[in-house]
């Protein structure tokens, strides 16, 4: 069975850093690409980034991109979404997902990230 | 503004059939496979419907999926009140190298 699991949100002041995980079982994860989807309050779906199973490419949102970095440690069959210079606009439930024509066939339970001073 | 364009709202009573649009362009759903997925009130999204028609694993034939063009619809027949969700449509999209959203449409089985 897939299952995805994130962590790492919480209370961050504007400007800040925070770092998300995704911990993978049920698969085989080096073999998926990964993405990040991220829903404000009452807000629909906004695709945020997505990563090759061997890490090497990459793709961001525009409104993410040079502030937020996705990776992976295929080891520890994790992924990973650094964000910097966090905005209030960035706050919102991380989703992870196992990736299937760029989007997520398989979801995690999300994780709340709150940008607030 | 979401780049794919989906009706806020839609409803109809128990036992009944509801479509939901989805519009886009030759970037996105002209181009790509489209996925539909159902949010129940206060859980993760769940994939509903992938390469435009296919059902996964679980669901119900009563979801069934079509694409024309530029646009892809979502049908639900035989409407049950567990249906209340809001559903998303999704798609690759090619000029923006990014995976691309419709604003959600609310089913409300009166």
């Amino acid at each position: 069975e897939v299952q995805l699991v994130e962590s790492g949100g919480g209370l961050v002041q504007p400007g800040g850093s925070l770092r998300l995980s995704c911990g993978a079982s049920g698969f085989t994860f080096s073999n998926y690409w990964m993405v990040w989807v991220r829903q404000a309050p009452g807000k629909g779906l906004v695709w945020i980034s997505r990563l090759k199973g061997d890490g090497s490419i990459a793709h961001y949102a525009d409104s993410v991109k040079g502030r937020f970095t996705i990776s992976r440690d295929n080891a520890k069959n994790t992924l990973y979404l650094q964000m910097n210079s966090l905005r209030a606009e960035d706050t919102a439930v991380y989703y992870c997902g196992r990736e299937q024509w760029g989007l997520p066939s398989y979801w995690g339970q999300g994780t709340l990230v709150t940008v607030s001073s | 503004q979401s780049v794919l364009t989906q009706p806020p709202s839609v409803s109809a009573a128990p036992g009944q059939k509801v479509t939901i649009s989805c519009s886009g362009s030759s970037s996105n759903i002209g181009n790509n496979y489209v996925s539909w997925y159902q949010q129940l009130p206060g859980t993760a999204p769940k994939l509903l419907l992938y390469e435009n028609n296919k059902r996964p694993s679980g669901i119900p034939d009563r979801f069934s999926g079509s694409k024309s063009g530029t646009s892809a619809t979502l049908g639900i027949t035989g409407l049950q009140t567990g249906d209340e969700a809001d559903y998303y449509c999704g798609t690759w999209d090619d000029s923006l190298s990014a995976g691309v959203f419709g604003g959600g449409t609310k089913l409300t089985v009166l």
